[in-house]
């Protein structure tokens, strides 16, 4: 069975522009969450998407968008970059039900560096 | 809100000896906690769970006990092997309501195990 991927690995951007990253989970999982991992502040949550509606959402601005599709794909946005959005980005996906705690399995992540 | 906490952040064992990974939290509402492992490059591996009716998991090298009144878990290694150096966090779900798809992780050790 395939595992998370995503896509792209490595990014470099500017101030200012946008970037969307994509995320495809395990086959016959429907929840992909989203993390950002920085330097000394492990991993913080951005958003978690369960059959194409966002769930659950942590504590970024605006700026940070995502999306999920019908076949589970997602992907997510981040407008107007800032210096301090450089980071490696995380997705996980897991069976996604509602009971019970599902595992989630992490993708190899995007690293995203704005200069 | 850092509700698990790993105060330490790197660790350095000789090869052969135990690694005591440390994680604390401070939402009792938690009632299950894991260990990822990560390597450069890569995404979170998920290592050993516990649930909270729990205090001790074992699986081949690996132990986590747990100390519900402490609000305290530990990741034991024994015996630690050079291939074992990698970032360890300790996560936490929370099942039910607005936290679904959500793990709260720690800010990560780095256990470094020298020959």
């Amino acid at each position: 069975k395939a595992g998370v991927t995503q896509t792209p690995r490595y990014l470099i951007k500017t101030r200012g522009q946008q970037v969307t990253l994509s995320c495809s989970p395990i086959s016959g999982h429907r929840s992909v969450s989203w993390y950002q991992q920085t330097p000394g502040q492990g991993l913080q949550f951005l958003f978690e998407y369960f059959s194409e509606t966002q769930r659950n959402k942590g504590n970024f601005p605006g700026r940070f968008s995502g999306r999920q599709f019908s076949n589970s794909r997602s992907e997510m946005n981040v407008s107007t970059l800032e210096l301090g959005d450089s980071a490696l980005y995380l997705c996980a996906s897991s069976q996604g039900g509602f009971s019970s705690y599902n595992e989630q399995f992490f993708g190899p992540g995007t690293r995203l560096t704005v200069l | 809100d850092q509700q698990v906490k790993q105060n330490s952040p790197s660790l350095s064992v000789q090869e052969g000896r135990i690694s005591i990974l440390n994680c604390d939290y401070t939402n009792s509402m938690f009632d299950y906690f894991l260990w990822y492992k990560k390597y450069p490059a890569e995404g979170p591996t998920f290592l050993i769970s516990i649930s909270s009716i729990k205090d001790k998991n074992e699986d081949g090298r690996f132990t986590v006990f747990l100390n519900k009144s402490a609000k305290h878990l530990s990741l034991h290694i024994v015996p630690s092997q050079p291939g074992d150096s990698a970032v360890y966090f300790c996560a936490a779900p929370r099942v039910g309501g607005s936290t679904l798809g959500r793990l709260y992780f720690g800010r990560g050790t780095q256990l470094t195990v020298w020959p």
